[in-house]
């Protein structure tokens, strides 16, 4: 079946830090791929898709490409914020349409 | 336009009560859903609903049962609740170019 493996976290970075938060998945077909992130207290928001190899999602100074050859989709910011505090989670949606969801990492990020 | 909203917000039950989780979406979407939120093990589906007057087991569907009461609401309900089932649930709703908007949960402590 599919699978989705995230980075264990938690992650503390300071103000204006680059990061990483790696995926790796496992899944039959070529699947679309995302990262959706949760701010305290709320669901989940779509932060960026990729929908075929080689293409890049972003969104809010965030980055992750599908990498095909290497099954990843790993998260990528230049310069975090404070305000990017948050969990985030890599995900995947199969030929069955549904998503299926990596164990989340917790970003802190300090002034 | 409030998107999709959940309640009640948080919920405490002694072990064999029962409970209905509420959920709406008014954005005319077709495809709803039950999802859990573990510590440590990402979202899984518990049930689906792809159209009114339909639905349809996820990965974690024992001790639930949904109803889809129309296009706008779906609800969970756990007829007899067991610790295991302590969680927070999340309902979403799926727009016709597949992505999925979520609820703000509902926090469930089973003692």
């Amino acid at each position: 079946g599919n699978s989705v493996t995230q980075m264990e976290g938690p992650v503390t970075l300071s103000e204006e830090a680059f990061l990483t938060i790696n995926c790796t998945y496992t899944a039959t077909g070529y699947p679309s791929l995302f990262w959706y992130v949760q701010y305290p207290g709320e669901g989940l928001q779509l932060l960026l898709k990729a929908t075929k190899a080689d293409d890049k999602g972003s969104n809010k100074g965030f980055e992750a490409t599908y990498r095909k050859e290497t099954t990843s989709f790993h998260l990528e910011k230049g310069s975090v914020q404070v305000s990017d505090s948050a969990v985030y989670f890599c995900a995947l949606r199969g030929s069955a349409r549904q998503l299926t969801f990596g164990s989340g990492t917790q970003l802190t990020v300090l002034p | 336009n409030a998107g999709v909203t959940q309640t009640p917000k948080f919920q405490v039950l002694k072990t064999g009560q029962s409970m209905t989780l509420q959920c709406a979406q008014d954005m005319n979407h077709n495809s709803m859903y039950w999802y859990r939120q573990d510590p440590g093990m990402g979202l899984r589906l518990i049930y689906y609903s792809a159209s009114e007057g339909t639905t349809d087991k996820g990965e974690v569907p024992n001790g639930y049962n949904v109803s889809r009461l129309n296009k706008r609401e779906f609800s969970l309900r756990l007829e007899s609740a067991a610790p295991s089932q302590t969680s927070v649930y999340f309902c979403a709703s799926k727009d016709p170019g597949d992505e999925q908007y979520f609820g703000p949960g509902t926090r469930l402590t089973v003692t």
